[in-house]
């Protein structure tokens, strides 16, 4: 099953922060977030592994709370090069493969 | 750092052709890769994992005798859309891991037109 991401767009002035959640319906073993500019690949930010681990650089970080299953990346004092769809992908428990399903992704779009 | 390179960027093929796109690790060796389409403004879409060695598993809905894979080496796997028509057209991705470390490198992709 596909994660559920939240919300699905964004829009920012420069400096504000946002936060993007991605939610799963069964049990989680890990949650990885990319960043993917138009006509781009996906470029990886972070991969979250433990229950409420938190995890980032600069000023880009994220949660993965294990008991509710959701992962949050928090954005914070956003900048123009920010822009960009973001997606969660999730590896879960019983898969044991690596291979990751992604969530519907959520574009987020930062102005001057 | 892991980098994954992915050859065609860009083609255009005539429907009914076949098209080959590669994905190669070039500084680690990759038992596994992963192959994903995006249809525009979608999410990705796994398509198969890719084994070296073995067959590749593919995912539900997705046909293994029009999307051939081919895990022939540590450091290449192919994909090869056979047969294709307009409706294949589409972003085509390849990721890998490097052993050892978390998240995966995305190859830089593979725009797919069938006319």
């Amino acid at each position: 099953q596909q994660p559920v991401q939240s919300p699905q767009a964004v829009i920012l002035r420069e400096g504000e922060d946002a936060v993007i959640n991605c939610s799963s319906s069964k049990a989680l073993y890990s949650v990885h977030w990319y960043r993917q500019k138009h006509g781009e690949a996906p470029v990886f930010l972070m991969i979250l592994l433990k229950g409420g681990e938190q995890k980032g650089h600069e000023k880009i970080s994220a949660s993965f709370n294990e008991k509710k299953q959701q992962s949050s990346l928090y954005l914070t004092a956003s900048q123009l090069s920010y822009s960009g769809t973001y997606f969660c992908g999730t590896e879960y428990r019983e898969s044991n493969t690596g291979k990751l399903i992604f969530g519907q992704g959520t574009t987020l779009q930062v102005k001057p | 750092g892991a980098v994954v390179s992915q050859h065609p960027s860009r083609v255009i093929c005539k429907s009914g052709t076949s098209v080959k796109i590669e994905c190669r690790s070039l500084d680690f060796q990759a038992t596994t890769m992963f192959w994903y389409r995006q249809f525009p403004k979608q999410s990705l879409m796994l398509m198969a994992t890719s084994n070296e060695g073995s067959k590749a598993t593919y995912e539900q809905g997705v046909e293994k005798d029009k999307f051939l894979i081919n895990h022939a080496s540590l450091t290449l796997s192919t994909l090869t859309v056979t047969s294709a028509h307009p409706e294949d057209s589409s972003f085509y991705i390849c990721s890998a891991s490097l052993v050892g470390s978390f998240g995966y490198t995305f190859g830089s992709g593979t725009r797919l037109t069938v006319v």
